[in-house]
């Protein structure tokens, strides 16, 4: 039980379709983060949420597209992605964002997404 | 921007040898260190992390890591490895006051019973 809950825990999707993912944090904490994890890559930070206002966007193409609705939700919107795409999208939230002096990250299981 | 290495990739070790995973990152400022494990099948987990005060830190499960702020490195180790410490390890920086955490690509770390 992590605290950090991700659904989908895998998904399929053509490169026309839409989808989200859902990630829900029962900790009570105010930032929360999506990091994308491929193969022989280290991860990569997507996006940042600190109490409900995006504070990082990490150069993301807008086929990915993020919503925080409040601070225990946020959800990765896709649309027309390609197949280089395909990857584990991992959701992490913290207290209150990494720049405080005792910031640390709390991962979800991560959802595995492939795009044919 | 800063950036992680991390030089082994695969270390395959059999059970009560000792362990030192190499971490290297590339910043000139101040900056917290972590290190996050990730054992198959689960989520990333944090498993030791250093702010400041004394650069030897102790972290769960028998680990620790040391803080050379000469060399920019952030090594971990362990005296006794288990079958079961069998996971990824992954090293990451945080510049202080900065919200970007950068990770390492990870070592994969096998233990042989």
């Amino acid at each position: 039980e992590t605290g950090v809950t991700q659904t989908p825990r895998h998904l399929v999707m053509g490169m026309t379709n839409k989808k989200s993912l859902k990630c829900e944090q029962h900790l009570g904490h105010n930032a929360m983060y999506w990091y994308k994890q491929s193969a022989k890559k280290p991860l990569e930070l997507m996006f940042v949420y600190n109490f409900k206002e995006q504070t990082e966007n990490n150069s993301v193409p807008s086929r990915f597209s993020p919503e925080c609705p409040n601070s225990s939700h946020l959800f990765l919107h896709l649309h027309t992605l390609q197949p280089e795409d395909s990857a584990l999208y991992l959701c992490a939230s913290s207290q209150d964002g990494l720049t405080t002096n005792t910031g640390e990250l709390f991962f979800g299981e991560g959802s595995r997404l492939t795009v044919l | 921007a800063q950036s992680v290495s991390q030089h082994n990739h695969h270390v395959i070790l059999s059970e009560a040898a000792s362990l030192e995973l190499g971490c290297n990152y590339s910043y000139g400022g101040t900056v917290n260190l972590f290190w996050y494990v990730q054992y198959p099948g689960q989520h990333l987990q944090l498993l030791l992390k250093y702010f400041s005060g004394d650069p030897l830190v102790k972290g769960i499960k028998g680990f620790e890591a040391e803080f050379i702020k000469s060399k920019f490195s952030f090594n971990l180790r362990k005296p006794s490895v288990q079958w079961s410490d069998t996971a990824e390890y992954f090293c990451a920086v945080n510049p202080f006051g900065n919200e970007k955490l950068t990770f390492g690509t990870g070592t994969r770390l096998t233990i042989i019973p």
